[in-house]
């Protein structure tokens, strides 16, 4: 059974770092797309992201380019989303998955159970 | 960046109706289009890839259609648990954008 298994809720300050976790089982982690979306409180989805475990190819949207960081341990089928320096508009609930195994065309069809990170001072 | 427009923003209904949303793209993108069912509190679910692939596990009564720039998702007869949120995406071009979504609620 395919399941992703992200880290819990965070509450940080401005400028704080953070880098949550999104862990995958019951399929091979290096032959699917991985991806994040945040969804800010009351809004709603925004594609973020992905990257093929397989050889660390990774793409932003333009948006997120330079502000987070996404990589991948294959060893340990985890994926990553990192912040040097959070702020307040960084708020929100962030969502990992998985594309089907033709990448993003067949969509993301696993995900995880989300993780609410608040920046507030 | 593509742009993503669904209409209605918000729609009422009633358990049995058939219920239409629309999702059109600000350019042509084939039919890379995938549709997205959200529940408060839960994690979105995949309906629909490629404009009119069911995901597997999904009812049938959930159906997608369309090409090029105008796309439909049509539930032929509302359950109980179909009131959620719903957004299209397109997986054209980077980024794949998301549409505002539609808040299904009921009447």
């Amino acid at each position: 059974e395919v399941q992703l298994v992200q880290s819990g809720a965070e509450v940080k300050k401005p400028g704080e770092s953070l880098k949550i976790s999104c862990k995958a089982s019951g399929y091979s982690f290096t032959n699917y797309w991985f991806g994040w979306v945040r969804q800010m409180p009351g809004k709603g989805l925004e594609w973020m992201g992905i990257i093929y475990p397989g050889d660390s190819d990774t793409i932003y949207s333009p948006s997120f380019q330079g502000q987070v960081t996404i990589s991948a341990d294959k060893s340990i089928s985890t994926a990553y989303l990192q912040w040097s320096s959070l702020k307040a508009s960084d708020t929100a609930m962030y969502y990992c998955a998985r594309t089907g195994i033709s990448g993003m065309a067949a969509g993301f069809d696993y995900w995880g159970q989300g993780a609410l990170v608040t920046v507030s001072s | 960046d593509i742009q993503m427009t669904q209409s209605p923003s918000s729609l009422s209904a009633s358990v049995g109706d058939r219920v239409t949303i629309t999702c059109r793209a600000s350019q042509s993108i084939s039919s890379y289009l995938n549709w997205y069912q959200h529940k408060p509190g839960k994690a979105p679910k995949l309906l629909i890839f490629a404009a009119s692939s069911l995901q597997s596990g999904v009812p049938s009564r959930f159906s997608g259609s369309g090409s090029g720039t105008d796309f439909t998702l049509t539930i032929s007869s509302l359950q109980p648990e179909d009131f959620a949120g719903y957004y299209c995406q397109q997986s054209y071009s980077i980024p794949y954008t998301f549409g505002q979504g539609t808040k299904l609620e009921i009447k």
